[in-house]
């Protein structure tokens, strides 16, 4: 059993397109992350979720909008891709309340936009 | 603002000798904190992961230490193998998030 699962894993588009990744965690976490890894490989948050409520929201151009219909998933949709939103995003869950779990994070989406 | 840093950056070392990883956080109101491991194109596997109240833990060959107070962990490889060989990240957590070093690439030489 998957604990985080990620889809699409790769994902090739062009430029101006809108796509979606999708992400779903079956270990009952409250919490949900997106993070975006760069070129240089350092995992930085873009947004997280707490019981369907946004807590975080980093400085993220609006292009970007986080969906979490419910707890177990959180989805993300970019709209006019640009060749810089190229990277690996991952998404991660843990329990936030006391005493804090570990995360777990999915396999990752290789998204390159030409 | 939390930062971390890992030092050193990457490692190249031959097979079967013990190693040490080094993370740093500027910031001691963690919560936990968790040693990862991600191989070439691939996810993050968590390895270990210590509470805020912990000093150490222990995962096979594996050895996690946390000093809060002067804002630093280790991770202690012992025997290393070429299986060993991946980029080794830690992360800080916060009530609302982690914060991720910017990791140590390892090399284990057979």
């Amino acid at each position: 059993d998957t604990a985080v699962s990620q889809t699409p894993k790769y994902l090739v588009t062009q430029m101006g397109n809108d796509k979606s990744i999708k992400c779903e965690q079956n270990l009952g976490h409250d919490t949900m992350y997106w993070y975006k890894q760069d070129s240089k490989k350092f995992l930085k948050i873009m947004f997280s979720y707490n019981n369907k409520e946004l807590i975080i929201n980093e400085t993220v151009p609006n292009r970007f909008s986080p969906k979490s219909p419910d707890k177990a998933h959180l989805n993300l949709h970019i709209n006019s891709l640009e060749l810089g939103d190229s990277a690996v995003y991952f998404c991660a869950s843990r329990r936030r309340q006391a005493p804090f779990t570990e995360a777990f994070f999915g396999q990752g989406t290789r998204l390159t936009v030409v | 603002k939390q930062e971390v840093t890992q030092i050193p950056a990457a490692l190249s070392v031959p097979e079967g000798e013990n190693l040490v990883l080094n993370c740093s956080f500027t910031d001691s109101a963690i919560y936990n904190l968790q040693w990862f491991r991600q191989d070439p194109g691939k996810g993050l596997t968590s390895l270990l992961l210590i509470q805020s109240s912990q000093r150490e833990q222990t995962s096979g060959r594996l050895n996690a230490s946390l000093d809060k107070s002067s804002g630093r962990s280790t991770l202690y490889i012992a025997a290393s193998q070429p299986g060993d060989s991946a980029t080794y990240l830690c992360a800080v957590a916060t009530g609302n998030q982690f914060y991720f070093g910017t990791g140590t690439s390892l090399t284990v030489i057979p």
